[in-house]
């Protein structure tokens, strides 16, 4: 079954730490991959997204990600946080398998992130 | 340019009652999707219409329905209101439904089932 996993649903980190947050999938094929960030009472911003080429992705707000197939994981990290990164943060994944597009985009279940100053 | 609009911001219902959302796509843009973000449950994809057409639906009852109007707009219609419909109802939209493509999202609407 298609699915997503972040296994960090709250992390606390010091403005000016870095930070990882991870992201793991099951997918039968090579997934489109995404990360979007949700601050409270809004909708979804798209940080970044892969689709193939380099595996190392450059997003918005000083933010990337790596994907590694041999781990089926799409980490997204940041070297300096910012308090004005507290949010919520969804890894997603989109299809491109045999199966035909189904338009759906299979969400993890989020990590809050809170920033200490 | 603007993004995806949705009204009304936040809708309370009671129970056994009808929910109409509406979402406004970038311009340009062709295919919608609605999720469902219900807590406790994450994001949930419920619709996707392109180019007037339903063509897929995530696992919900019949009673989640909509229609993409000539225009790209559309609308959710949640009939049989249940309490455990409250959530927030976001609306999505991509350029041509094409696989793979990125989904830009709306400020969401937040319905409340009493």
């Amino acid at each position: 079954a298609q699915s997503v996993t972040q296994p960090d649903i709250h992390i606390t980190v010091s403005e000016g730490a870095s930070l990882e947050l991870r992201c793991n999938y099951s997918y039968g094929a090579t997934p489109y991959l995404f990360w979007y960030v949700q601050s409270p009472g809004q909708g979804l911003q798209l940080l970044l997204k892969y689709f193939s080429g380099d595996t190392l992705v450059q997003g918005i707000k000083g933010f990337e990600a790596e994907f590694k197939r041999s781990q089926s994981s799409f980490n997204l990290r940041k070297p300096s946080v910012h308090w004005s990164d507290a949010a919520e943060y969804f890894c997603a994944v989109g299809g491109r398998g045999g199966s035909g597009n189904t338009g759906k985009l299979i969400f993890g279940q989020g990590t809050t992130l809170q920033v200490k100053p | 340019e603007a993004g995806v609009t949705q009204s009304p911001t936040h809708l309370i219902k009671t129970r056994g009652q009808q929910a109409t959302l509406r979402c406004s796509p970038i311009s340009g843009h062709t295919s919608v999707y609605w999720y469902q973000q219900a807590l406790g449950l994450g994001l949930q994809f419920l619709l996707w219409y392109d180019e007037g057409e339903e063509r897929n639906r995530g696992n919900f009852p019949p009673r989640f329905s909509g229609r993409q109007f000539p225009n790209y707009s559309s609308e959710l219609n949640v009939n049989a209101l249940e309490l455990e419909d409250s959530a927030l109802y976001l609306c999505a939209s991509s350029p041509h439904g094409g696989r793979g493509e990125t989904q830009y999202f709306g400020p969401g609407t937040r319905l409340l089932v009493l």
